[in-house]
């Protein structure tokens, strides 16, 4: 299968670190993406190719992946951190596949 | 800077057809790039309808079930997308977006339209 799992929630204090994963077939195989989305704001690109920040994007956004599992990681949080992360990659062929998404809470 | 711009009803009535356009500036749709349609019901995940390329082929999620076509007018320099038979479970936030192709690895989305909120009600 590849489909992409991501928990429902995290939260975390502000200051600690937050970690997101995602999981399948997928991870092994292809570039895992991330993307950031507030509330009724279009999605915005984080993290790409596993591990690369795009310009403007905190240090504090990191991207890494072993095996099945991509993780990104939020280190030292914000409130302002506080939104819907997807993971994103593709399958066998280009087809899209979006994890089903991590609400984070800052509090 | 890309930008797109997307336009259509906000309100359609069951079982009509969804019809929604994008307009693409600062690129070519005939680029080779990926030209995708997104969707998000209220309060859920990122849905991916499909995609077009500039040679007018297309890609559907399998799970719409043939209820989708979408086509691209390079001449306008926008493409396009009609979902049929629509239902309430089709009111979503509708996004065109660019899917980048970086030369090598895997396309990714790298610009967004602002969504339309459409609403599938009688």
């Amino acid at each position: 299968s590849y489909g992409l799992t991501q928990p429902p929630s995290v939260s975390v204090s502000p200051g600690q670190t937050a970690r997101i994963t995602c999981s399948g077939d997928a991870v092994s195989k292809k570039y895992v993406f991330w993307y950031q989305q507030k509330s009724g704001q279009v999605p915005v690109l984080v993290v790409y190719e596993d591990t690369k920040r795009p310009s403007g994007i905190p240090e504090r956004f990191s991207g890494s992946s072993s095996g099945r599992t991509a993780t990104l990681t939020i280190s030292g949080a914000q409130v302002e951190d506080e939104a819907d992360y997807y993971c994103y990659s593709t399958d066998s062929s280009v087809n899209p596949l979006f994890g089903g998404g991590t609400k984070v809470t800052v509090l | 800077q890309v930008h797109l711009q997307v336009s259509g009803p906000g309100l359609v009535k069951p079982p009509d057809t969804l019809s929604l356009s994008c307009d693409v500036s600062g690129d070519s749709i005939t680029s080779g790039h990926y030209w995708d349609w997104v969707r998000q019901p209220p309060g859920g995940g990122l849905e991916w309808i499909g995609y077009v390329y500039h040679s007018g082929s297309a890609y559907y999620n399998p799970s719409l079930k043939g209820r989708v076509f979408m086509s691209v007018d390079t001449s306008n320099n926008q493409f396009s997308v009609k979902l049929f038979s629509v239902t309430a479970a089709d009111t979503a936030v509708y996004y065109c977006a660019r899917r980048f192709y970086p030369g090598s690895g895997t396309y990714y989305y790298d610009s967004w339209s602002q969504g339309i909120l459409v609403t599938v009600s009688s």
